[in-house]
């Protein structure tokens, strides 16, 4: 079966950081480009980051740039979000999602994982 | 960034109904977008890629078409479980954009 598992969420402080995980299984994850998308309750998603196969090239959307970083290991099968300098506005289910080959839509999403920036 | 516009941001139909929900697109993005739909508490799940092009596994009841800026989702007889939020999602270009979502409520 094809899966994706985010990990690593939780409550923050503003300013503090956390490192998102997700587990792919079920397709050969070396080949897919990734992303993580978000939701902020009540929100429509919002892209944060995509990277290609071999780790680069990586691209994040200007709310994040600076502050996350994303990365990738295929030998275990593993796609990581490092957060830093959290904010309010960065409290969200956070999802990763599988690329289609050649186009850039998700057809294969995790659960989610819910990240809460708040003193 | 390529903004993208749904329109209506809600609506009630009632199951058999035809349903139409509109996306277009800021800038001319070709056939680059996606439909989504999206159930309270679970992931987005693709329906529709390219426009017009149906994903695996989903309904023929599903169709989408459009090009340049203006873009459109049907569902042309409604069922229970279509009652959702739906989304487009632009991917011509980075940074990746989705519209504001369509909530379909029952009549």
């Amino acid at each position: 079966e094809v899966q994706l598992v985010e990990s690593g969420g939780g409550l923050v402080k503003p300013g503090g950081s956390l490192r998102l995980s997700c587990a792919a299984s079920g397709f050969t994850f070396s080949i897919y480009n990734m992303d993580w998308v978000r939701q902020a309750p009540g929100k429509g998603p919002e892209w944060v980051s995509s990277i290609g196969i071999t780790g680069s090239p990586v691209y994040h959307a200007d709310s994040v740039k600076g502050r996350f970083t994303m990365s990738r290991d295929n030998a275990k099968n593993s796609l990581y979000l490092q957060m830093n300098s959290l904010r309010g506005e960065d409290t969200a289910v956070y999802y990763c999602a599988r690329v289609t080959d050649g186009l850039h839509y998700s057809d294969v999403w995790g659960k989610g994982t819910t990240v809460t920036v708040s003193s | 960034d390529i903004q993208m516009t749904q329109s209506p941001s809600s609506m009630s139909a009632s199951v058999g109904d035809r349903v139409t929900i509109t996306c277009r697109a800021s800038q001319d993005i070709s056939s680059s977008l996606a439909w989504y739909q999206q159930k309270p508490g679970k992931a987005p799940n693709l329906l529709i890629y390219t426009a017009s092009i149906l994903q695996s596994g989903v309904p023929s009841r599903f169709s989408g078409s459009g090009s340049g800026t203006d873009f459109t989702l049907t569902i042309s007889s409604l069922q229970s479980e279509d009652f959702a939020t739906y989304y487009c999602q632009q991917a011509n270009s980075f940074p990746i954009t989705f519209g504001q979502g369509t909530r379909l409520e029952i009549k």
